[in-house]
């Protein structure tokens, strides 16, 4: 059964402070997603990792993907208010069969 | 402009009724998606499918039926609601599974409680 962990669970950090949520799978997968939820609202796409070594920024995110280690990470740099957020990653096991980790819930405090 | 929509947003019923939510897009995408989101679980998948006639059971499928008779709608029936599947489900679609790019679009979601 594949596992999808995140941590931290949650994470309260400064507005300008840099910090990195991590994502580990058990099983092998080359295609992750991250996404993010406002609180009551849907799902947003943030980003999609296809492959090994891949890296994809936006703004003051960026995301990676290392499939050997079966290990994605979201890196925030100078965080600001508005990333406030729960993130969830999600793997891709079969032909965009995702399972979700639990989320992580961002708290960024001026 | 092409969307997603679910329908009703928030529901409340009783044990042992039959409740169905509705999943509507117009992205003409193959591919949607049922999923329940708990806390400490985020998401989970119930069911799928990747086009017209084609259902596919999910992780948490127990108690949930899906039928596909068009490309715009998955509509997700519970078939004696219980107290356990009280949660917020969302739908989601996208395009053909060769998309490699793609990735899943998500409806508003929808708050259902059981009683």
């Amino acid at each position: 059964e594949l596992k999808v962990e995140q941590n931290p669970l949650f994470l309260s950090m400064q507005e300008g402070k840099n910090y990195t949520i991590y994502c580990n799978y058990s099983t092998t997968s080359d295609r992750l997603y991250w996404y993010r939820q406002d609180p009551g609202k849907s799902l947003e796409s943030l980003f999609v990792l296809l492959s090994n070594g891949a890296v994809k920024q936006e703004g003051r995110l960026m995301a990676s993907l290392d499939t050997k280690a079966r290990l994605s990470t979201l890196h925030i740099t100078a965080a600001v208010h508005d990333l406030s957020a729960t993130y969830f990653c999600a793997v891709d096991i079969r032909a965009q069969k995702l399972v979700f980790g639990q989320g992580t819930r961002l708290t960024i405090n001026p | 402009d092409a969307e997603i929509t679910q329908s009703p947003r928030h529901k409340i019923t009783e044990t042992g009724r039959q409740v169905t939510l509705a999943c509507h897009q117009t992205w003409n995408h193959n591919n949607m998606f049922w999923y329940r989101q708990d806390l400490g679980h985020g998401l989970r998948l119930i069911h799928y499918s990747y086009g017209v006639h084609d259902t596919n059971k999910g992780e948490v499928s127990d108690g949930y039926s899906v039928s596909r008779s068009n490309t715009e709608d998955l509509p997700l029936t519970l078939e004696s609601a219980a107290s356990s599947q009280t949660s917020v489900y969302f739908c989601a679609s996208s395009e053909e599974v060769r998309a490699w790019a793609d990735t899943q679009y998500f409806g508003p979601g929808t708050r259902l409680t059981v009683l």
